[in-house]
Formats: structure tokens, sequence, C-alpha cells
């Protein structure tokens, strides 16, 4: 157990709806990462939030959005969903400072399909 | 941007033989050089990681090396077990995993491994 947790882990949806997946750190950990992985793509990196802040921006599209709240978990928005958004959505954390060796810590995922 | 290439995407193995999965990146900024695992259903787990300081690293079966000429990093498992069995990724990144960067993640290599 990485101490990260999703939900929901399975999420079934349409084209054209909106849904919200939500990510709690590991306890102290201030940095919340975002991935999204697919079969043909692998594992890329979408967004990171530091402490409420973003960070880091990586290949997020502009229907997604995130944010990280005063308690630190986090959600990922995803609207407008077309079928191509099917994927498995991992939320990470790490430790900061002295204590940050690099390891990101992955929860179990969030299956998104659209139908 | 940085980009990694992972090869093979499969490999099949007999137990107790060695496993070798190589990866190359693009930026030679990159310093940072993890290698994750991925059970089924699982979110992906660190095994080991090297940074561009050092050539070599070993934690008991499992060992990575560095060649920073040639932008090409490897993981080498020895004495395979059926436990091995798993998609593994390389990663590369300019910081840690944490607030200094982000990973950019190869392809994936599913291991297959033969009792």
């Amino acid at each position: 157990d990485s101490g990260v947790t999703q939900t929901p882990k399975h999420l079934i949806t349409a084209t054209g709806q909106r849904v919200t997946l939500r990510c709690s750190p590991r306890s102290g950990d201030l940095s919340v990462y975002w991935y999204q992985q697919s079969l043909d793509q692998g594992l890329q990196f979408l967004i990171q939030y530091y402490n409420g802040e973003e960070r880091a921006k990586g290949n997020i599209l502009e229907r997604f959005s995130a944010q990280q709240f005063p308690d630190l978990h986090s959600e990922l928005n995803l609207s407008s969903l077309e079928l191509g958004d099917s994927a498995l959505y991992f939320c990470a954390s790490s430790s900061q400072g002295a204590a940050n060796t690099g390891e990101l810590f992955f929860g179990e995922g969030s299956r998104l399909t659209v139908l | 941007g940085e980009n990694v290439e992972q090869h093979p995407s499969t490999l099949s193995v007999q137990e107790g033989d060695s496993a070798v999965i190589k990866c190359t990146y693009s930026d030679s900024a990159s310093n940072y050089f993890p290698w994750y695992k991925q059970e089924l259903g699982k979110g992906p787990q660190l095994i080991i990681d090297i940074r561009s300081n050092v050539g070599e690293k070993k934690d008991q079966r499992i060992a990575v090396t560095l060649n920073k000429t040639a932008k090409h990093f490897s993981l080498h498992i020895t004495e395979t077990q059926p436990e091995d069995s798993a998609v593994y990724f390389c990663a590369a990144s300019k910081g840690y995993g944490g607030s200094q960067g982000n990973l950019i993640f190869g392809k994936g290599t599913k291991l297959s491994v033969k009792p």
C-alpha cells in the first residue's frame, strides 16, 4: 500500500460528460502529480501541484483541469469527454525537502471508460 | 522536450535467467533516471534509480547502468523469478521526481518469467 488513495476506482460515462477524480496523497506529502496511462501513449505526465499551487504542467488538455485543496487532497476534472479520454488516471505524491529521495508514490488509479 | 525510448516492449525469459531492458533519452540535461515496476491492477512502484553522477547502482538482484555520453541506461535483473513478471518503466527527469521536475516515462516492457 503506497498510502495514496484514489477514488473512484472505476468510472463509466458518456461522451460530452464531465467527471471528477479525487486523490489523497500520503500523509505529509505536499506534492501531487497526475498521470494518464493509455495503451498507445504509455504514462504521460499531466500536471503537478505543490502545497496548493500549480508547479508544472505536462500534456494536459484544455478540457482538463486540476486543483489541490488546503487539506492537500487533489481533484482532476475532465470535461467534454471524448472516447479517446478513456484511460487509467494515476495520482502520485512525493515528499519534499531533505526527505525527498525522488520517489513518486502512486495510487492504484482510476479507470475511466467513455462510451 | 525530453523523449525516452524503451526496448524491448515484451521480454520472455526462463526462471533463473537474466533480463535486460534498455532505454535512451534525448535531453542531455536529464540527471535522474528511475525504474518503476507495475503489477497488474496496481500503480507503478519504484524499484531502483540512478543519478547522473553515478555509472552503476545495484540492489540485490537488480542493477542499473548509465552511460551519459551515449544517453542510455539499462535495467538488469539476475536470477529472475516468476514474481518478477510485470511491466517495467524507465523514466528520465531533470530533477528528482519531487518538486524539481516531472518524470518522462518510456512506454514500458512487459516481462514474463516462465517457471
